[in-house]
């Protein structure tokens, strides 16, 4: 999996959209962006995937630019319960089994 | 919707003993992962097997050993234990081919503790 740089902590409010964004220069061609969120104590969880332009689910939304060397992962309208750790991880499709290999997530705190 | 069982929740144990964590994986989910969380630490990869095989290695120690048997529930075997194992243990599984690559689901883990 390629190395990815992500902020250590972001603060917000309850109500703002929250843009997290991870670098990943050597980002190879066959590549996919994924993002997994981790609340305290509890095993984490896959919020979205994409490859290129932008990918939005009930969660979430990714934007990926053309050259992909960095991707945004955008929260609407946050609330308590956003707070936890965001983990940004680059990687082919693999073989069965390929593991998830976490870097330092984004610890996302909001308050009221 | 099911989801991966991890048993026990919660293990306490003393210092060079054994542990047995075991992971039920999603229905039809044929591949399983193993990863370990320590105390204000990012997950790290133990170990994964694919239809009953091992699949991929990452830092597991050589004192533990972990299986999936042919229903494919898996079970980690700690021995030896010491008290940097303290953590919590997640078991993950996946169906492979299916949905987007990287996509696994975790289960609640197991926290171990050692004394």
């Amino acid at each position: 999996l390629a190395k990815t740089t992500q902020p250590i902590s972001m603060d917000s409010y309850e109500g703002q959209e929250v843009n997290i964004t991870c670098s990943h220069n050597n980002i190879a061609t066959n590549d996919y962006i994924t993002w997994y969120q981790q609340f305290p104590s509890q095993g984490p969880r896959f919020i979205i995937q994409g490859y290129k332009t932008k990918v939005t689910n009930e969660v979430a939304s990714l934007f990926i630019p053309a050259d992909r060397k960095s991707s945004t992962l955008s929260l609407p309208r946050v609330s308590l319960s956003d707070t936890a750790v965001y983990y940004c991880l680059v990687g082919d499709k693999g073989q069965a089994g390929t593991a998830l290999i976490f870097g330092k997530g984004t610890t996302l705190s909001v308050s009221s | 919707a099911a989801g991966v069982i991890q048993s026990p929740r919660h293990l306490i144990k003393e210092k060079r003993e054994t542990a047995t964590l075991k992971c039920y994986p999603i229905p039809r989910h044929d591949t399983v992962y193993w990863y370990q969380q320590g105390p204000g630490q990012d997950p790290q990869f133990l170990i994964s097997f694919y239809e009953k095989m091992q699949s991929d290695k990452g830092s597991i120690p050589d004192r533990f050993s972990a299986q999936q048997f042919s229903d494919y529930h898996s079970e980690l075997n700690m021995s030896s234990l010491e008290l940097g194992d303290s953590a919590l243990y997640f078991c993950a599984s996946s169906l492979a081919g299916r949905g987007p690559p990287y996509e696994q689901f975790f289960g609640p883990g197991t926290r171990l503790t050692v004394l």
